[in-house]
């Protein structure tokens, strides 16, 4: 079975640029998530799909980061403008039920905002 | 606000020795409970998850605890190799607001030859 995949695995871009970053979860796995781990700290939640509807984004910077899973299926998580602060690895994960199911991580992207 | 707290930040330890990292919460209503294992430069994998009836769990070395009363948690490494270099995230599911996961910042295990 197929892992989540994460690409691009490493962004380096200046302050102020933007950055995408693209998740495509286990087949069948309705819940998808998208986490913000700094260096040393856990990961901390983005945004949570359930099929192609928000769950919960409340701690989502709106003002600059978006994202959308328009077909339910792959994800896509955007920052414009990036800030120094938002150096971090961001982390997709994938669920077959929400905070029930067994939570599947991808590799991660690793941002760093110079 | 629901919180996870893990002790100690960081360790360190001689290859073969047993360690027990530290997991307290205050989630409520409890769903479950999980352990992770995230090695450098990976994403974390699961070891472990326990419900609310569940007092220990193992996967191979790694045995894990769950004291539902006092909302604490311990995860036990025995016979330490060097690939348990590794962060450890104990994460909380709580039973209201949908099932939403609460991570602690996890505990870094450093093992020695």
């Amino acid at each position: 079975e197929a892992g989540v995949a994460q690409s691009p695995r490493y962004k380096i871009i200046e302050k102020r640029q933007s950055v995408a970053f693209w998740c495509n979860p286990i087949s069948g796995h309705a819940t998808l998530y998208w986490y913000q781990q700094i260096l040393g700290q856990g990961p901390k939640l983005l945004i949570q799909f359930q099929n192609n509807g928000v769950v919960d984004d409340s701690q989502l910077p709106k003002d600059r980061f978006s994202a959308e899973r328009l077909k339910g299926v792959d994800s896509t998580l955007k920052i414009q403008p990036a800030k120094l602060e938002d150096s971090a690895v961001y982390l997709c994960a994938s669920s077959s039920g929400r905070g029930l199911g067994e939570l599947f991580f991808g590799e991660g992207s690793r941002l760093t905002v110079l | 606000k629901n919180q996870v707290e893990q002790s100690p930040q960081s360790l360190i330890i001689l290859e073969g020795k047993n360690c027990t990292l530290q997991c307290n919460y205050t989630v409520s209503p409890f769903s479950n409970l999980r352990w992770y294992k995230q090695d450098t430069g990976r994403g974390p994998v699961s070891l472990t998850i326990m419900t609310f009836s569940e007092n220990t769990k193992s996967n191979g070395r790694y045995t894990a605890t769950l004291d539902a009363d006092t909302k604490q948690s311990s995860l036990h490494i025995t016979a330490s190799q060097l690939s348990d270099s590794a962060s450890y995230i104990c994460v909380v599911s709580g039973r209201s607001n949908d099932y939403k996961l609460s991570f602690g910042a996890g505990t870094t295990v450093t093992v020695r030859a």
